[in-house]
């Protein structure tokens, strides 16, 4: 089953708008990561929290994590209509037995109308 | 320094055929792994490598795939005997270490088709 869920799957805004999006993941972690996809092309790593963190910032991006509800949200503040991709939170499930894997969500297609 | 290099970038096969999808990590990384995405979904996990070592398989089909990341040369992700549904993008990403300290490094992807 999908560890990581973002919501909403779709988003359209305009130019210059603060876009944001959430994910839910089921276990526990030891980081959640935000990468980004334009179409066609591969995933491009935007920023990662580790567990014991709540709030990270990198440029125009704010990613927010409450491992108590199991969820993280990732805002791009004055979107450019170069932001229009779509956005995955990957979380690295953290087991007794070491990790190896990402799970990433369905994502969550951004779209920016100039 | 070149990042993660994955050829072909298209490929098609006939049903029955063998598909075979190259993966050069990015300098320096000794992990790889290989994801499958299904249009408009995810990324699935399929294999994690090191070199001359399979460490996790555990998301790739048991028959018809496999993959090996030699001490010399790429690691390939081989599917033998495609099917319809084998039509997917297959990505491989790289990390200098195992995947719970940092990000992935991912190609642009083989678009494998199935005829």
């Amino acid at each position: 089953s999908q560890q990581g869920e973002e919501d909403p799957q779709a988003l359209s805004i305009q130019e210059g708008e603060n876009a944001t999006m959430n994910c839910s993941y089921k276990t526990s972690i030891n980081n959640l990561q935000w990468y980004r996809q334009n179409s066609g092309r591969g995933l491009v790593h935007l920023i990662l929290i580790r567990s014991n963190e709540r709030e990270k910032h990198s440029g125009r991006l704010r990613v927010t994590l409450d491992t108590s509800k199991k969820s993280s949200s990732l805002l791009i503040t004055a979107s450019r209509a170069a932001d229009t991709a779509s956005y995955f939170c990957a979380t690295d499930p953290r087991t007794g037995a070491g990790s190896y894997q990402l799970t990433f969500g369905k994502g969550t297609k951004l779209s920016v109308i100039p | 320094n070149a990042g993660v290099m994955q050829n072909p970038r298209h490929l098609v096969r006939r049903r029955g055929q063998e598909a075979r999808l190259r993966c050069s990590p990015m300098k320096g990384h000794s992990h790889v792994y290989w994801y499958r995405q299904l249009p408009e979904e995810g990324l699935k996990f399929m294999v994690y490598l090191q070199k001359e070592n399979i460490i996790d398989e555990s998301g790739m089909p048991k028959e018809r795939f496999s993959a090996e990341f030699p001490k010399e040369g790429p690691s390939i992700l081989r599917i033998q005997q495609v099917v319809r549904g084998d039509s997917a993008a297959y990505f491989c990403a790289s990390s200098p270490n195992r995947v719970d300290t940092g990000e992935l490094f991912f190609g642009e992807g083989s678009r494998l088709t199935v005829l």
